[in-house]
């Protein structure tokens, strides 16, 4: 089975830098997703990992490590329309993709 | 550009009918499941496929059906809806193993009452 962690709630200041971290036990890997759900709307692609190491793309970077099953989300320059929920999710044997519970960020200014 | 269609988007049904979610995918995407998406529980795969005559079930399945004849289509069937399946339903594709996105539907809200 699969089994993946999130902080269920996060609070950063506009402007400032976040980390969300996610940690996962599966039997078989094959990628990690991070998406990005505002409320009342479906989520919305921000990275695939497969292999291990950090990937930046503009103000979202995502990190992997295989050995240590965990990742990081990292969100710079925080903006108030940054405030939604963040998921991870894990792609297993037979291709099933699964997805944590995700963490609620809210972005005061 | 549609991607992924699924139909309707609000429904309210009384306890025992039955009701089908349509998906539907132009990307000719091999990888299509369902999922349902309850406060507090995250985003749950109920139902999943990875090709036209292939479905599998996720970490949900009770009370709901699935059938893949095509590579476009893949509805969930509610075969006597509850209470307890009050949620929003979002339908995604990828392609294959290879595929490094998944595409969402805009979501299905329904109300079991």
């Amino acid at each position: 089975g699969q089994n993946i962690d999130q902080p269920t709630e996060m609070t950063a200041t506009e402007g400032a830098i976040v980390q969300i971290n996610c940690t996962y036990q599966t039997s078989g890997f094959n990628g990690l997703f991070w998406y990005q759900q505002h409320a009342g709307e479906a989520p919305t692609f921000l990275s695939y990992n497969v292999l291990d190491g950090l990937e930046e793309k503009g103000r979202f970077s995502s990190f992997l490590s295989r050995s240590k099953g965990y990742s990081y989300l990292l969100l710079k320059e925080l903006q108030m329309k940054d405030s939604a929920s963040y998921l991870c999710a894990v792609t297993g044997g037979y291709q099933k993709v699964t997805f944590g519970t995700g963490t609620k960020l809210q972005v005061i200014p | 550009n549609a991607g992924v269609t699924q139909t309707p988007k609000f429904q309210v049904l009384k306890t025992g009918q039955s009701m089908t979610l349509q998906c539907a995918q132009d990307m000719n995407h091999e990888y299509m499941s369902w999922y349902r998406q309850d406060p507090g529980m995250g985003l749950r795969l109920i139902h999943y496929s990875v090709g036209a005559g292939i479905t599998d079930q996720g970490e949900v399945p009770n009370g709901y059906n699935v059938s893949r004849s095509t590579t476009e289509d893949f509805p969930l069937r509610l075969l006597s809806a509850a209470p307890s399946q009050t949620s929003v339903y979002f339908c995604a594709s990828r392609r294959g193993s290879l595929g490094n996105t998944i595409y969402f539907g805009e979501g299905s809200w329904l109300t079991v009452v």
